[in-house]
């Protein structure tokens, strides 16, 4: 079975322009969550979306939102790129909203974005 | 707010010898608690888990047992080998069981 997807794998963008990084979950999957992973930290967390509604919002500016899909795809945009946004843009998927035993986060290999 | 303060790395050690990373946590409430390891250019695997004190997490060989007295999730293993390198991230889940608060890894390097 395919496991998280996320495209592009790697892209360079300049200050001021737009990026779209998109999600595809483990099928079944009806949640999706965004991380964003700056060089030597861990994971922040930016989204979570179930059912094609935003459950959950990290500390991140209104310069970055997302949907999600009746397909339960995901699509992550920023705006008005900024240096600091180059990071490794991790994407996860779960059975449904909230954690549980059995009910965990898998992750894509993310998509790293590098902004000049 | 919710918190993890790992171990800094890097972390080196022989083939077979035995191995600790400390993870401590600030949260409210009764969180989860993760331990997810990152290989060079891959995203994060699970790698063990516990729900509630005192369960303890176990995997490929390493353990971690879920401490609300000293707040602490410390991951072990009795003998690491080299394709254990990689990086650590000690994790728990918010209140609301919707988001990972992530520590800040700690890089293991085995050397044979």
């Amino acid at each position: 079975d395919a496991g998280v997807t996320q495209s592009p794998t790697h892209l360079i963008k300049t200050r001021g322009q737009h990026v779209t990084l998109r999600c595809s979950p483990i099928s079944g999957h009806k949640s999706v969550s965004w991380y964003q992973q700056v060089l030597g930290q861990g994971p922040q967390f930016i989204f979570q979306y179930y059912e094609k509604e935003e459950r959950g919002r990290g500390n991140f500016p209104d310069r970055f939102s997302a949907r999600q899909f009746p397909n339960y795809s995901s699509e992550l945009n920023v705006n008005a790129l900024l240096l600091g946004d180059s990071a490794l843009y991790l994407c996860a998927s779960s059975l449904t909203g909230v954690f549980s035993g059995a009910n965990v986060l898998t992750f894509g290999a993310g998509s790293r974005l590098t902004v000049l | 707010g919710n918190s993890v303060t790992q171990m800094e790395g890097p972390v080196t050690l022989s083939e077979e010898a035995f191995l600790t990373i400390n993870c401590t946590y600030t949260a409210t409430g009764y969180p989860s608690l993760f331990w997810y390891v990152q290989y060079p250019g891959e995203g994060l695997q699970l790698l063990l888990k516990a729900t509630k004190a005192d369960d303890k997490g176990s995997n490929k060989g390493f353990e971690a047992t879920y401490r609300k007295e000293t707040t602490s999730f410390h991951l072990e293993k009795g003998s690491v080998q080299v394709s254990d390198s990689a990086v650590y991230f000690c994790a728990l889940s918010d209140t609301g069981r919707r988001a990972l608060t992530f520590g800040s890894g700690t890089r293991l390097q085995v050397q044979p």
